[in-house]
């Protein structure tokens, strides 16, 4: 079954002490992303990857790294996690083509629920 | 820069009838993706339909039809024959079709209810 997979799905932890939510997708797809979503502000962004030790910063990357060492891997890093990070996180994954254009759909993950006490 | 409108924070409609939620959308690209996004309660984002800028028909998924209106700038969710099991938050989103970041732009979606 094709499917993006996110883990833990619901995670509590306090100021400061270092988590990773990984991400993963067995569709081979290039395109992975991380989005945020709160009340009020809607989803936004976080980084980007077009594919393999390619990442960039989206909308809000503050307090937050990532890496692309695999295709299927894209894990969301908070070194040092605040309250204002509790947020619900989704990553999102898509085909991605070099040349010509594409439509290609953007596939999420089942979200994680992140508080930061 | 690119933006969509979701006027309606929340819908009802009876079990089995059909429902439109409104979407429009602003931004100075020539060739875009349109897409609707279902979130139940439980907090999964599921796909339900896309529409290229450039495709002449309207997309159809199912139950799912997107009533996409170019000069309006409009790109409608209808779902036909309504379940209990739509009722869930709404979301549409576009994206530019060429570039290096397929971010989606999302907006603050309709809260639908359907009614037995």
């Amino acid at each position: 079954e094709a499917q993006v997979t996110q883990n833990p799905r619901y995670l509590i932890t306090v100021t400061g002490k270092k988590l990773t939510v990984t991400c993963s997708q067995n569709m081979n797809h290039e395109y992975m992303s991380w989005y945020r979503q709160d009340p009020g502000l809607g989803l936004r962004q976080i980084y980007y990857s077009m594919n393999v030790e390619v990442t960039d910063k989206g909308d809000v990357p503050e307090g937050y790294k990532v890496s692309r060492k695999e295709k299927r891997n894209f894990p969301l890093i908070l070194e040092s996690p605040s309250p204002n990070q509790t947020s619900l996180y989704f990553c999102a994954s898509s085909a991605y083509r070099l040349t010509g254009v594409g439509l290609e759909t953007q596939y999420f993950g089942p979200g994680t629920r992140l508080l930061v006490l | 820069a690119q933006k969509i409108t979701q006027t309606q924070p929340g819908m009802f409609v009876q079990e089995k009838e059909a429902v439109t939620l409104d979407c429009t959308y602003d931004t100075s690209d020539q060739s875009y993706g349109l897409f609707w996004y279902k979130q139940p309660s439980s907090g999964e984002m599921i796909f339900l339909i896309y529409q290229g800028s450039y495709d002449e028909q309207n997309a159809t998924e199912g139950r799912y039809s997107l009533n996409f209106q170019k000069a309006r700038k409009s790109a409608n969710l209808v779902i036909s024959a309504s379940q209990l099991g739509d009722s869930a938050m709404y979301f549409c989103a576009m994206r530019p079709q060429r570039g290096s970041n397929y971010k989606l732009t999302f907006g603050k979606g309709t809260l639908l209810t359907v009614n037995p």
